[in-house]
């Protein structure tokens, strides 16, 4: 079974560009979430979808971030404009539902680094 | 929410040391535990789990207990390897079916 896909895994930019990252979930997965971990810290999560709907974006800076996933399958994370304190590894996961609600089980993809400059 | 407290690294061990990784907790009921393990520059892997109190989980050799009596779950492995050289997260749902909270992270380094 394929494992969460990302991309790309490394990225660096300047501070007021513009970048975006993909994900792919595992199949059949319906919920996914992006994280960010900062280095030296644990992953804190950004937002959490289950198919196309958002379950919680209660820490996604909104006036920056904004992230998608139209079909319910496959997701992008936008940061517009970037700030220094951006740079952090993004982390997608996924996890299937079990009677109806999301598994606590969580399986994550390798991550994208981003430097913003 | 529920929130985890983990022990601050870096370790570093010589192999075949043992190792125990601390990780206490703060939960409403009796929500699944975590251990995933972070390779340098990978993303997070799942280790081990337990679903329930008293509730074992194992995995590559290491261990972990859920013990609600002192709200802990602390990772042990009897040797470790060079291979296992990596950063440990304790991790708990906030609450159920959403988002994970994870500790700080316990870099562990094992020197041959």
């Amino acid at each position: 079974e394929a494992g969460v896909a990302q991309s790309p895994r490394y990225k660096i930019i300047e501070k007021r560009q513009s970048v975006a990252f993909w994900c792919n979930p595992i199949s059949g997965h319906a919920t996914l979430y992006w994280y960010q971990q900062i280095l030296g810290q644990g992953p804190k999560l950004l937002i959490q979808f289950q198919n196309n709907g958002v379950v919680d974006d209660s820490q996604l800076p909104k006036d920056r971030f904004s992230a998608e996933r139209l079909k319910g399958v496959d997701s992008t994370l936008k940061i517009q404009p970037a700030k220094l304190e951006d740079s952090a590894v993004y982390l997608c996961a996924s996890s299937p539902l079990s009677g109806g609600r999301s598994t606590d089980t969580q399986y994550f993809g390798p991550g994208t680094r981003l430097t913003v400059l | 929410g529920n929130s985890v407290t983990q022990m601050e690294g870096p370790v570093t061990l010589s192999e075949e040391a043992f190792l125990t990784i601390n990780c206490t907790y703060t939960a409403t009921g009796y929500p699944s535990l975590f251990w995933y393990v972070q390779y340098p520059g990978e993303g997070l892997q799942l280790l081990l789990k337990a679903t329930k109190a008293d509730d074992k989980g194992s995995n590559k050799g290491f261990e972990a207990t859920y013990r609600k009596e002192t709200t802990s779950f602390h990772l042990e492995k009897g040797s470790v390897q060079v291979s296992d050289s990596a950063v440990y997260f304790c991790a708990l749902p906030y609450n159920q079916g959403g988002k994970l909270i994870f500790g700080q992270g316990t870099e562990l380094s094992v020197k041959p």
